[in-house]
């Protein structure tokens, strides 16, 4: 099994600051095949990212994916106010699909 | 509109069993794996099962294999979850989700709101 681990646990931080998550696998991701989902109080998950670096449909530009092989970022440029949630990793290059623990970006 | 609907959770004792349903609307629900993922209250995300698009091939968390079956009914556009032997650890909210990849490889572009699931004496 691919344990993924995010860090910081939470990242306090102003709006219109840069935010840098961070994803390390305890085994290298086969082809990129990692996802990155943000995800509000009382609401299901959305898809940010897939292929490490690829935006979904409808994704504000100043989230961008990278990395390979163990270590994988999300970035958001400048955060925006509806930017503040918590955000997962998931790799989907093995079965069993795993989650990382998840990032809680909240308003310092 | 791609819109998924779960629905079935609730209230069930230790060693009881639930079946929980999505409806999927506004994709061609044949053509899509999809996937039912768990979250724990206060806490991630669990992957918990696959099912490819023709529900031919099906995939399980290792901690669930014989007490969860997925299933699928193309012709009425519904992914299902039969979960027996429930536990107090299988509290969650339940999410189904519509998968994109190569089976058994799935990232999730669409998901519903989820059903709660309480496994409670």
């Amino acid at each position: 099994e691919t344990v993924l681990t995010q860090s910081p646990g939470t990242l306090s931080l102003s709006p219109g600051e840069r935010a840098t998550l961070s994803c390390r696998a305890s085994q290298s991701v086969s082809s990129t095949f990692l996802a990155w989902y943000q995800q509000k109080p009382g609401q299901a998950p959305r898809l940010l990212i897939y292929g490490a670096s690829s935006r979904a449909p409808g994704i504000p530009d100043r989230f961008s994916g990278s990395g390979s092989g163990t270590d994988f970022t999300l970035t958001i440029s400048r955060l925006e106010p509806e930017d503040f949630a918590v955000y997962y990793c998931q790799q989907y290059g093995s079965s069993p699909l795993t989650f990382g623990g998840g990032t809680k970006v909240e308003i310092k | 509109e791609v819109q998924l609907v779960e629905s079935g959770g609730g209230l069930v004792k230790p060693g009881g069993s639930l079946r929980l349903s999505c409806a999927a609307s506004g994709f061609t629900f044949s053509s899509y794996p999809m996937i039912w993922v768990r979250q724990a209250p206060g806490k991630g995300l669990e992957w918990v099962s696959s099912i490819s698009s023709g529900g031919t091939s099906t995939d399980y968390a290792d901690s669930l294999k014989g007490r969860f079956t997925i299933s699928r009914d193309n012709a009425k556009n519904s992914l299902y979850v039969q979960m027996n032997s429930l536990r107090v650890e299988d509290t969650a909210v339940y999410y189904c989700a519509r998968g994109i990849g190569s089976y058994p490889k799935y990232y999730f572009d669409y998901w519903g709101q989820g059903t709660v699931v309480t496994v409670s004496s």
